[in-house]
């Protein structure tokens, strides 16, 4: 299954409104994760099963989607969120990845 | 503190070998799917195995089946990736992630260990 995130980059200052998108290749339910990563760390889990918050995570994120269309909204982005995201499938093996996107300043 | 600590990494030669551990805390270790997941500059984040919570079955993607094993021990907490015939491509920074029975998704990460493989 191939993800496509978009876009591959983008800039945005503090207290915008981001919104990232993730299209699978065939319909993979709601088994739809959202990562962040900053460099030097792994990757931290945003969402799960589309649209779940994971615990500890800031309300100011969000997911939505099923099927083959999913989206991560970032609502006021702060300065700490200037990271990569990334989305993955967990619907089978191989899970897959997206291949990133860049939020910077 | 829940929390997995990868070791292992290094530089090998091409064709060489090494072994990759992960060694888990603060949670019922074997109650849960466990992963590896590499990530290269020029591939991004490539998922490379998993193993059920009592090791009966055991998944792989397709670059390296026949190459790398996965395996754990749940009285150590502990989870490993054998690798052998190891190529230039397999340059990366290997992480070790926990899966969720529900859903599968990889809810807890390490901070990686770096695999080099260069003559």
């Amino acid at each position: 299954i191939q993800m496509t995130q978009s876009p591959s980059s983008l800039s945005a200052s503090v207290g915008d409104r981001v919104i990232i998108t993730c299209r699978a290749s065939q319909n993979i339910g709601n088994y739809l994760s959202w990562f962040q990563q900053t460099p030097g760390k792994g990757p931290k889990l945003l969402i799960y099963v589309a649209s779940s918050l994971q615990s500890g995570v800031p309300s100011r994120f969000s997911g939505s989607g099923s099927g083959t269309d999913f989206s991560l909204t970032i609502s006021g982005l702060h300065r700490e969120d200037f990271a990569t995201y990334y989305c993955q499938q967990s619907y089978n093996t191989p899970y897959t990845f997206g291949q990133g996107t860049k939020v910077e300043i | 503190e829940v929390q997995v600590v990868e070791s292992g990494g290094g530089l090998v030669q091409p064709g060489g070998s090494l072994r990759l551990s992960c060694v888990a805390s603060g949670f019922s270790f074997s109650r849960f799917l466990m992963n590896w997941v590499r990530q290269t500059p020029g591939k991004g984040l490539e998922w490379v195995a998993n193993i059920k919570e009592d090791g009966s079955a055991k998944y792989y993607v397709e670059s390296v089946k026949g190459r790398f094993t996965i395996s754990r021990d749940n009285a150590k907490n502990s989870v490993y990736l054998q690798m052998d015939s190891l190529r230039a491509e397999d340059t990366a920074v290997y992480y070790c992630a926990r899966g969720q029975n529900y859903y599968y998704y990889m809810d807890v990460w390490g901070k990686g260990t770096t695999v080099t493989v260069s003559s």
